[in-house]
């Protein structure tokens, strides 16, 4: 089946400093890639969408010059936390669409942010 | 815009007995797909079923099926002979032909033994 990787799985940072998150399509090509917050104990929510070789599309509350997003080849989309602070710390999931599987998404294994 | 609500936060079902999770959504699309999903303490998310919308049949995947009532737009998952490892938080989930996902509120699934 498809994999999705994300790295890396954990990362402690200090407040103020900017941290970059890696998602990868092992085994496919992702034109579309998907980032997800997700608090504890809660659904995930859609943050941003980036399609390979264009800007993201963010939703509505996300600040787009905070979580730059990048989607530079069809198998890897990075999101970088910019000047981070506590109340950025979450759990990220990406995922990713397979062109030839259309409807569907394979979920990384998501990434916890811990800002001190 | 579609909305999707799992009205049980949390459930608990004896091992190898039978529990159906409910989800109810809203939408003006027709032709849309419905997933459930189950993410376990790892917290990687596993889809579980996925059912199209055109298909008047239920999906099936082994102990999982879904009863998808369209007009009512009701999407429940039954899981029979349930495992411990089952154990999880389930989210439904809608997609409209390519689109992005929309997810619930999610229902947490305690099995017991």
């Amino acid at each position: 089946g498809a994999v999705v990787s994300q790295h890396p799985s954990r990362v402690i940072c200090k407040s103020g400093t900017s941290v970059k998150i890696e998602c990868r399509s092992l085994d496919f090509q992702a034109t579309t890639m998907f980032w997800y917050r997700q608090f504890p104990k809660q659904s995930l929510m859609l943050m941003a969408t980036s399609n390979e070789g264009s800007k993201a599309t963010y939703e509505q509350g996300v600040e787009k010059d905070k979580f730059l997003i990048n989607h530079a080849s069809l198998t890897l989309s990075t999101l970088t936390v910019t000047s981070a602070h506590p109340e950025d710390s979450s759990f990220y999931i990406c995922s990713a669409r397979d062109f030839r599987v259309y409807n569907e998404q394979f979920f990384g294994p998501g990434t916890r942010l811990t800002v001190l | 815009a579609q909305t999707v609500t799992q009205s049980q936060p949390e459930m608990s079902v004896q091992e190898a007995e039978t529990v159906t999770l409910s989800c109810t959504y809203d939408t003006s699309e027709s032709n849309y797909y419905l997933f459930w999903y189950k993410q376990p303490p790892s917290r990687q998310m596993i889809l579980v079923i996925r059912q199209e919308a055109y298909k008047q049949q239920n999906a099936t995947e082994n102990r999982f099926s879904v009863n998808f009532q369209k007009a009512a737009k009701s999407f429940s998952l039954k899981i029979s002979d349930s495992q411990l490892g089952d154990t999880a938080m389930y989210f439904c989930a809608f997609s409209a032909s390519g689109s992005r996902l929309t997810f619930g509120e999610g229902t947490q699934l305690t099995v017991n033994p």
